[in-house]
């Protein structure tokens, strides 16, 4: 089956500095990706919504100058979390949408998950 | 009230028991997802239904579009089937998904 991949699967950083985070759709192309955020033992939150070539759309109380969205290629979208602070600690997991079929066809990578010292 | 709900939240099984999740939701949907979360997180889609029944090794899915209800079946269980099962449904005006709160399963040897 279609595989997405994420890197890295973990990173510690120090507050204040910047992380980015890959997503890449492995054997299909990818129109459009979704970058979600997961608290402890809450359900996938939407993030942003990412389209190839296009700027991302943002969810309601998502800060854009924050978590900075590049979708360059079908292949790839990356998360980059800027001037990281402890409470952006969190699990972030990305999914990619098929473009050969309806856009009800979502594959999700492994996740990143992401701790701010 | 959620547009997706799952029962139960929370399911407790011996090793070989027949598990069943379910999903019920209040909207059109053109596709509905069933997710499994292991503890370290990763997600893996396990079905995607728009109608009838699924099944893959032990798993088996099942929707009924009229009823706006989908099952997931888990047979001769195993502890290693212990994850978060979710729910997931893409509503025919929508452009994402919607997710269900999850059902936490554990599998005892």
């Amino acid at each position: 089956g279609a595989v997405v991949s994420q890197h890295p699967s973990r990173v510690i950083c120090k507050s204040g500095t910047s992380v980015k985070i890959e997503c890449r759709s492995l054997d299909f192309q990818a129109t459009t990706m979704f970058w979600y955020r997961q608290f402890p033992k809450q359900s996938l939150m939407l993030m942003a919504t990412s389209n190839e070539g296009s700027k991302a759309t943002y969810e309601q109380g998502v800060e854009k100058d924050k978590f900075l969205i590049n979708h360059a290629s079908l292949t790839l979208s990356t998360l980059t979390v800027t001037s990281a602070h402890p409470e952006d600690s969190s699990f972030y997991i990305c999914s990619a949408r098929d473009a050969t079929y309806r856009g009800d066809t979502q594959y999700f990578g492994p996740g990143t998950r992401l701790t701010v010292l | 009230k959620n547009e997706v709900e799952q029962s139960p939240q929370n399911l407790t099984a011996q090793e070989g028991e027949f598990i069943t999740i379910n999903c019920s939701y209040s909207v059109g949907i053109s596709a509905l997802h069933w997710l499994q979360q292991h503890p370290g997180g990763g997600i893996v889609s396990l079905f995607m239904l728009s109608s009838g029944k699924k099944k893959h090794g032990r798993l088996i899915a099942t929707i009924n579009i009229q009823e706006k209800h989908s099952s997931l079946h888990i047979t001769a269980s195993h502890p290693r089937d212990s994850a978060v099962y979710i729910c997931a449904v893409w509503k025919t005006s929508g452009s994402r998904l919607t997710f269900g709160e999850g059902t936490q399963l554990t599998v005892n040897p």
